[in-house]
């Protein structure tokens, strides 16, 4: 399968506990986002990385939040000190760049705190 | 920022008959609209999408119009099938193309 992989897919934690996520995206896709949907919403934008620099942040992307691209490839979104509110569904996205505009999606990592 | 509303949140309708869902945007500089199905479970697939400088596109049993004057897009689906049922999200993309901004979503029940 050559999609974007999301691990893991469902992750339940503590509060007060950190979670990482994983992507890989698509591998000749230079772009890579990151995505929240909670239920009943539509996605909303947390970051994205053109290769391996994140050139834009979202207002959602609390001091909590990080999201790294170390080597252009895979991307990590680390969520420090859970909170409740913190549940929903973290979206990866990848894309070859600007000008084509789809952006393909992984099956996203659930993640419920508790 | 850029706002995208979508309407309706739900909508049911009759194998074989049609369906529409609308959105409006608020960045007249957007220039690229895309619509995505996300079915349960998954994460959301375009279906199809149009650009600034077109007012309408088809693909079989799905068409989209834009309306630049008026800031608002369409989803069609003529003779729906029970396989379209699913969550149907409208997004626009900010003419630097750097984001997409998306709807909050039509959740369409096709009954058989």
């Amino acid at each position: 399968d050559t999609g974007v992989s999301q691990n893991p897919r469902h992750k339940i934690t503590k509060r007060g506990q950190n979670v990482t996520f994983r992507c890989d995206p698509i591998s000749e896709h230079n772009r890579l986002y990151w995505y929240r949907q909670t239920l009943g919403q539509g996605p909303e934008f947390l970051t994205y990385f053109q290769n391996e620099a994140q050139l834009e942040k979202s207002r959602l992307l609390s001091d909590r939040f990080s999201a790294e691209r170390p080597k252009g490839s895979f991307s990590t979104l680390e969520i420090q000190r859970t909170e409740q509110g913190d549940s929903a569904m973290y979206l990866c996205a990848s894309s070859p760049g600007q000008l084509t505009g789809e952006l393909f999606f992984g099956e996203g990592s659930r993640l419920t705190v508790l | 920022g850029e706002n995208v509303e979508q309407h309706p949140s739900t909508l049911s309708v009759q194998e074989g008959d049609s369906a529409v869902i609308k959105c409006t945007y608020s960045d007249s500089a957007s220039n690229y609209f895309p619509w995505y199905k996300q079915e349960l479970g998954k994460g959301p697939q375009l279906i199809i999408d149009i650009r600034s400088n077109v007012g309408e596109k088809k693909d079989q049993r799905i068409a989209v119009t834009l309306n630049k004057t008026a800031k608002h897009f369409s989803l069609h689906i003529t003779e729906t099938q029970p396989e379209d049922s699913a969550v149907y999200f409208c997004a626009a993309r900010d003419n630097a193309g750097n984001m997409l901004t998306f709807g909050g979503g039509t959740r369409l029940m096709v009954k058989p």
